[in-house]
């Protein structure tokens, strides 16, 4: 079945490091791929999508790039800050109806 | 943009009692609304798939009997969790996807989420 995987948290990294969040997925044909935040007590908050291969998703710093051939999608920002502290999940969905499926999440706290 | 509003977004109840929960969407109209389940510090699992005008599509191992859906209009979806006890306290989010969006360009919304305790 559909799935995704990502690395293991938590994430901790000092204020203006470079984030990686590595994600594979494993699904049949063309799924859309996300990335979701949670900040602490909060819902959920999509920060970037790409819906098909080689597409880059970005937002607020954040990028992933859709790689079909590796099935991959792995986050990036160049410089962090400690308001980007928070749940990072990413997600796919396979069909324009169908569920969105999560990896487990990673944790990131980012500190001065 | 659009927005899917729960409510309440935190509740208490006591053991063997039941609680709603409401997911709403405010400015758009969703045939099919989704409920996700999260344990603390893991991640979101589907629990239904709510279709407006007829019966949820429940995820293996979810009880239907225990929790309750309904869609009974376009912009609501209800999950009432009957007989409460404490391990199903957790965090409750539901999704909806706007109807009129075309794929691609569409998006999936979610809901702030519920907070409910079984004490």
């Amino acid at each position: 079945g559909n799935s995704v995987t990502q690395m293991e948290g938590p994430v901790t990294l000092s204020e203006e490091a470079f984030l990686t969040i590595n994600c594979t997925y494993t699904a049949t044909g063309y799924p859309s791929l996300f990335w979701y935040v949670q900040y602490p007590g909060e819902g959920l908050q999509l920060l970037l999508k790409a819906t098909k291969a080689d597409d880059k998703g970005s937002n607020k710093g954040f990028e992933a790039t859709y790689r079909k051939e590796t099935t991959s999608f792995h986050l990036e920002k160049g410089s962090v800050q400690v308001s980007d502290s928070a749940v990072y999940f990413c997600a796919l969905a396979k069909t324009s109806y169908d569920k969105v499926i999560f990896g487990p999440g990673t944790s990131l706290s980012v500190i001065p | 943009g659009a927005v899917v509003s729960q409510h309440p977004s935190r509740v208490i109840c006591k053991s063997g009692t039941s609680v709603k929960i409401e997911c709403r969407s405010l400015d758009f109209q969703a045939t099919t609304m989704f409920w996700y389940r999260q344990f603390p510090k893991q991640s979101l699992m589907l629990m239904a798939t709510s279709n407006e005008g007829s019966k949820a599509t429940y995820e293996q191992g979810v009880e239907k009997d225990k929790f309750l859906i309904n869609h009974a209009s376009l912009t609501l979806s209800t999950l009432t969790v009957t007989s409460a006890h404490p391990e199903d306290s957790s965090f409750y989010i539901c999704s909806a996807r706007d109807q009129d969006e075309v794929w691609g360009a569409g998006t999936i919304y979610f809901g702030e989420g519920s907070w409910l305790t079984v004490v």
